[in-house]
């Protein structure tokens, strides 16, 4: 069966400093990643995605940039935080073509001050 | 891009009534609609989905209804309990295939008092 994990589960970092978001996903080959932002309360914003291995699709950038350095690892990443980063990330995954139904991940939750 | 208007976004009802959410989408060409339940602190799970070329789906107690000319999509829970209490996401896959944006509605959360 497939696992999905993305760490950390959490964190508190200051403006302006960096941040590095995870998302490993076992048991499916090759499969479809989506990096998606909810605020509290609010909806899910889909930012980026990516189908396969080095190759990373923007959606919305919210000063943030991913990448897919291995199959089954997506990467979320900024050099200086801002406020307004502050939410849940989700990393979700699909097996793409006709099977594009997309699972979440137990997500991370952010928290800038 | 795709649009997706969902509600309400507060929902109210007695344990054993009916519960009913709404959305609408405005791209003719979406194929695709999924509908996530989130419960506080928790990622978004998918409950139940269905595809331009059905009109009717049913889970247990799950019912999904697409109108394509309409271009409307509902989530109807018969017989509520107060485990469905939680936020309900409606979703619509824009034209693009596979690989196309999901745009999600902004969520409604139902309460089910016993």
């Amino acid at each position: 069966a497939q696992t999905i994990h993305q760490w950390p589960v959490a964190e508190i970092k200051a403006v302006g400093s960096p941040l590095s978001l995870g998302c490993t996903i076992k048991g499916k080959s090759s499969p479809n990643l989506y990096w998606y932002w909810q605020a509290t309360g609010g909806t899910l914003q889909q930012l980026f995605y990516s189908i396969t291995v080095g190759q990373v699709e923007s959606v919305v950038q919210l000063n943030l940039s991913a990448s897919r350095p291995k199959d089954d690892q997506f990467i979320l990443s900024t050099e200086k935080l801002l406020l307004s980063h502050s939410g849940f990330y989700l990393c979700a995954w699909s097996l793409g073509g006709a099977r594009d139904t997309q699972y979440f991940g137990p997500g991370t939750r952010l928290l800038v001050l | 891009g795709e649009q997706v208007e969902q509600l309400p976004s507060i929902l109210r009802v007695q344990e054993g009534s009916s519960a009913s959410i709404n959305c609408s989408y405005e791209d003719s060409a979406s194929n695709y609609f999924p509908w996530y339940k989130q419960e506080p602190g928790e990622n978004p799970k998918l409950i139940i989905d269905i595809r331009s070329n059905m009109e009717r789906k049913q889970i247990q107690e799950l019912i999904v209804l697409l109108d394509k000319k309409a271009k409307r999509f509902s989530l109807h829970i018969t017989d509520t309990q107060p485990g469905d209490s939680a936020m309900y996401f409606c979703a619509a896959r824009g034209s693009g295939g596979s690989n196309a944006k999901l745009t999600f509605g902004k969520g409604t959360k139902l309460s089910v008092k016993s």
